[in-house]
């Protein structure tokens, strides 16, 4: 299958801190990418759609001032969570769909917050 | 919300056919059925899709029942690597090539020699 990369697998941070997790799609356009999030022993929340050149549409309950997503082309889209708090503490997962529909999952990146 | 439901654990002993259901009574006329799986602490892996005609690839069987309210995914021969959470979804909105991918609850799937 296509080949979606997350970067960084992992980060630890400071409570108030900012960090931005990349997405990209290797070797295929994404039109369209998905952030989700997965707490241990939990399934997986979608967060946000975005597509390439317009904004995120957020799902109810989401904060869009506080999970800024950029898909500023068809093989890259960050998220960047803003003044983080331990409660942010998660698995976020990216995910990027091609023009034929087919869709394809990130290894995922690790955010700790003290 | 998830529009499936699966049983939330199942075991398999290696080697023999690995069977796991899903609910999706309300699924609509152009959804379409998706199963994902995920080992600990990894993306998700797709595994196969289908509409209403069952479907066959290296990985795995769907089965989908003709009134399109449950599934069965198949996998032939399980091995230790196939332990894993099995996803079952349906994908809202646009057909094959938009909307979304809404995860429930899943089955995890203990393969035991």
């Amino acid at each position: 299958g296509a080949v979606v990369s997350q970067h960084p697998s992992w980060v630890i941070c400071k409570s108030g801190t900012s960090v931005k997790i990349e997405c990209r799609s290797l070797d295929f356009q994404a039109t369209t990418m998905f952030w989700y999030r997965q707490f241990p022993k939990q399934s997986l929340m979608l967060m946000a759609t975005s597509n390439e050149g317009s904004k995120a549409t957020y799902e109810q309950g989401v904060e869009k001032d506080k999970f800024l997503i950029n898909h500023a082309s068809l093989t890259l889209s960050t998220l960047t969570v803003t003044s983080a708090h331990p409660e942010d503490s998660s698995f976020y997962i990216c995910s990027a769909r091609g023009q034929g529909g087919e869709q394809f999952f990130g290894p995922g990146t690790r955010l700790t917050v003290l | 919300d998830a529009k499936t439901t699966q049983p939330p654990s199942m075991d398999c002993a290696e080697g023999r056919a690995a069977n796991l259901p899903c609910n999706h009574s309300t699924i609509s006329g152009n959804e379409y059925v998706y199963w994902y799986r995920q080992i600990h602490s990894q993306g998700p892996q797709y595994i196969i899709h289908g509409l209403k005609n069952n479907e066959t690839n290296e990985m795995a069987s769907l089965i989908i029942t003709e009134d399109r309210k449950s599934s069965t995914l198949i996998l032939p021969h399980a091995t230790l690597r196939d332990t894993a959470v099995y996803y079952c979804i349906v994908r809202v909105g646009g057909g094959n090539q938009g909307g979304k991918l809404i995860f429930g609850q899943g089955t995890e799937l203990s393969v035991k020699p």
